[in-house]
């Protein structure tokens, strides 16, 4: 069972284009993290979000943190060719030593 | 944000050899490092978990005599993929965490394991 579920699972757009990817949960984090993954390498953080509501931006990109903590989204403004990648969402319970839970990924495929 | 060091990015192994895969974090103490593997076009799936100085634990379906994992010091911890087989090439990422405030994990470039 996924705990994180994210959609769209994949998207292909246009360069200039707007798109939003949605994180979703049935249980509350402390934290979430989102990464972006190109192939062959590993993860690189974002973002993190620790307050339910929070919203944070990052040049084009915008996340927001859920007001019950349950669910992020990120808004990518006028999207460009290298915003290609894998989008990860990933939660924290605690500050210690558990595990982030990985959504799903969305692949997104910008065309110039 | 923090560096986290994982070598070698690409190893090409015979059947029924061991590799060794070296997770370092560079710039700050991981108490607890985390061991992932990626197929094609999914997401990462979490094999064990490494804390500094004690036995790691291991999801379940992973075999711990398979994938052995040493947390030896604060800024180090080593996955060997023992007696390999074809089905275990796959993409092996590493990820710290540190103490207290640092929440986030970050992520070594991962290994690309090729089993011939």
């Amino acid at each position: 069972t996924q705990l994180l579920e994210q959609s769209p699972q994949f998207l292909s757009i246009q360069e200039g284009e707007n798109l939003t990817v949605y994180c979703n949960s049935s249980s509350v984090f402390s934290s979430l993290q989102w990464y972006r993954q190109e192939p062959g390498e590993g993860p690189v953080l974002l973002v993190t979000v620790v307050t339910g509501g929070e919203v944070k931006k990052l040049k084009r990109l915008t996340f927001q943190f859920g007001d019950a903590r349950k669910d992020s989204s990120l808004h990518i403004t006028a999207a460009q060719p290298g915003d290609t990648g894998l989008y990860l969402c990933a939660g924290g319970k605690d500050t210690g030593r558990r595990a982030l839970t990985f959504g799903s990924g969305t692949r997104l495929q910008v065309q110039p | 944000g923090a560096v986290v060091s994982q070598h070698p990015s690409r190893v090409i192994c015979k059947s029924g050899t061991s590799v060794k895969i070296e997770c370092r974090s560079l710039d700050f103490q991981a108490t607890t490092m985390f061991w992932y593997r990626q197929f094609p076009k999914q997401s990462l799936m979490l094999m064990a978990t490494s804390n500094e100085g004690s036995k790691a634990t291991y999801e379940q379906g992973v075999e711990k005599d398979k994938f052995l994992i040493n947390h030896a010091s604060l800024t180090l911890s080593t996955l060997t993929v023992t007696s390999a087989h074809p089905e275990d090439s796959s993409f092996y990422i590493c990820s710290a965490r540190g103490q207290g405030a640092l929440i986030e994990a970050f992520f070594g470039q991962g290994t690309r394991l090729t089993v011939v």
